[in-house]
């Protein structure tokens, strides 16, 4: 079984704070990426990599930033916390087209 | 650009009461067209992939079919624990992006 993780489910951070959300996959995929899930807005590409030390932008890339040093782990940065940044944040690994998510962190920026 | 609809938006049905769950995509090139199940606070649970128009796919009281413009899944029998949002998603011939529709919540009751 594919075996994505979120290093926190719930996480609460004041405005302007630096964040790092972690994820880690175990299957060895070469793809990973970053989401978002609001109400009424559905799922959103933040950003994703194809590689180790590669990143490409998705749809709504302002305000992160994101880093893959090794295969397993990619990790979604936040420089400076808003609290339009309060969201759902959802990692996800592929290896080639089906996506495998992670269990979510719920994230509030207050 | 790729697009992908879903309706209804919101579905109520009584336990046993079978329904189908509409996905309509403008893709260009369809690599694959994916259903995934979430619960509340949860990420999305992979559940069919299909790649080509008119296959199928099944899995206890639920059955994936896919034309050269829809998907459809189909609920037979439907019990309370089936209430979740189904989401649909579809893949190009260009990247690694999946573009999501906006899902389907579905409510059972007992």
């Amino acid at each position: 079984d594919v075996k994505v993780t979120q290093s926190s489910r719930y996480l609460v951070k004041r405005t302007g704070e630096k964040v790092f959300l972690e994820c880690v996959q175990d299957m060895d995929h070469e793809n990973m990426f970053w989401y978002r899930q609001d109400p009424g807005l559905g799922l959103r590409l933040i950003y994703f990599s194809y590689d180790v030390k590669m990143k490409e932008k998705g749809d709504i890339p302002e305000g992160y930033s994101v880093s893959r040093e090794k295969k397993e782990r990619f990790s979604l940065i936040l420089e400076s916390a808003s609290t339009n940044q309060t969201s759902m944040y959802l990692c996800a690994s592929s290896f080639i087209y089906e996506q495998y998510f992670g269990p979510g962190t719920r994230l509030t920026v207050t | 650009e790729d697009q992908v609809t879903q309706s209804p938006e919101a579905l109520r049905l009584q336990e046993g009461e079978s329904s189908s769950l509409n996905c309509s995509y403008t893709v260009s090139g369809l690599r694959g067209l994916f259903w995934y199940r979430q619960d509340p606070g949860k990420g999305p649970e992979f559940l069919f992939t299909l790649y080509s128009a008119g296959e199928e796919k099944e899995k206890e009281r639920l059955k994936a079919t896919l034309t050269k413009k829809e998907s459809f899944l189909h609920i037979t029998a439907p019990k309370p624990e089936d209430s979740a949002t189904y989401l649909c998603a579809a893949h190009n011939n260009a990247g690694n992006m999946l573009t999501f529709g906006g899902g389907t919540r579905l409510m059972v009751k007992p």
